[in-house]
C-alpha cells in the first residue's frame, strides 16, 4: 500500500523558515516523480513544486519561486520542501503527492504550516 | 498559470445525476487529454476519481465518469448517494514548466 507521511509543519513567524519532510513507503520511491501541493484554509488546491525521479527536473509555482526549494533523497525514500522567507499567504496544509506520468495519484494526509506573528 | 474554472457549488437529490464542469484554456485542458478529478471530504486528503479525462482507478465506482470537449472537462456522478457529498477538484497537465493546474473546487451537496 502506498503511504506518504508528511511532517515538519507548525507555527512560524513571517520571514521565517521551515523544512517539510515526506516519508514514502509501499512503492519504489526512486521510480516516481513527486510534487508538493498546498491548500490554504477553506480554499482550493494549489500546485507548489515538482521534482523528477532522479532530481534532474525541478519546477516551482511563481508564488514560491526563489523562496522554496524541493529536494529528495532516494536512499531514504524521502521528499523535502525547504521554505524560506515565509509569508502569511503561505499558510496552508501542505500535501506530498506521488505522480504517475499522467496524473497525481496518491496524497499524504498533509501537514499544516501557519505563518503568523 | 491561472486556475481552472469550476462552479462553486452544485446539488442534487439521492439517485439523481449531476455534472461538474471545469473550464481551462488551449494551454492546458484543450491541449492535453490529461484531466483528473479528485474527491475531498472535510479534513481528508484528496482522492483520485478520474484520470486521463475518463479513466477510473481501481476501486472507484462506475457511477463516476469523465469527459472533455474543447477547453472544458466534465465530471458526471450518476445515482447520487449521501457519501458523494464532498468537494471536487479538477486538475490538468499544463506543460513542462508548470505541470499541474487545479480548479477552484466545487462543493457537492446531496439534498
Amino acid at each position: 500500500e502506498v503511504q506518504l507521511v508528511e511532517s515538519g509543519g507548525g507555527l512560524v513567524q513571517p520571514g521565517g523558515s521551515l523544512r517539510l519532510s515526506c516519508a514514502a513507503s509501499g512503492f519504489t520511491f526512486s521510480s516516481y516523480s513527486m510534487n508538493w501541493v498546498r491548500q490554504a484554509p477553506g480554499k482550493g488546491l494549489e500546485w507548489v513544486s515538482y521534482i523528477s525521479s532522479s532530481s534532474t527536473t525541478i519546477n516551482y509555482a511563481d508564488s514560491v519561486k526563489g523562496r522554496f526549494t524541493i529536494s529528495r533523497d532516494n536512499a531514504k525514500n524521502s521528499l523535502y520542501l525547504q521554505m524560506n522567507t515565509l509569508r502569511a499567504e503561505d499558510t496552508a496544509v501542505y500535501y506530498c503527492a506521488r505522480e504517475s506520468v499522467t496524473t497525481v495519484t496518491n496524497w499524504g494526509q498533509g501537514t499544516l504550516v501557519t505563518v503568523s506573528s | 498559470q491561472s486556475a481552472l474554472t469550476q462552479p462553486a457549488s452544485v446539488s442534487g437529490s439521492p439517485g439523481q445525476s449531476i455534472t461538474i464542469s471545469c473550464t481551462g484554456t488551449s494551454s492546458d485542458v484543450g491541449s492535453y487529454n490529461l484531466v483528473s478529478w479528485y474527491q475531498q471530504h472535510p479534513g481528508k486528503a484528496p482522492k483520485l476519481m478520474i484520470y486521463e479525462g475518463s479513466k477510473r482507478p481501481s476501486g472507484v465506482s462506475n457511477r463516476f465518469s469523465g469527459s472533455k470537449s474543447g477547453n472544458t472537462a466534465s465530471l458526471t456522478i450518476s445515482g447520487l448517494q449521501a457519501e458523494d457529498e464532498a468537494d471536487y477538484y479538477c486538475c490538468s497537465y499544463a506543460g513542462s514548466s508548470t505541470p499541474w493546474v487545479f480548479g477552484g473546487g466545487t462543493k457537492l451537496t446531496v439534498l
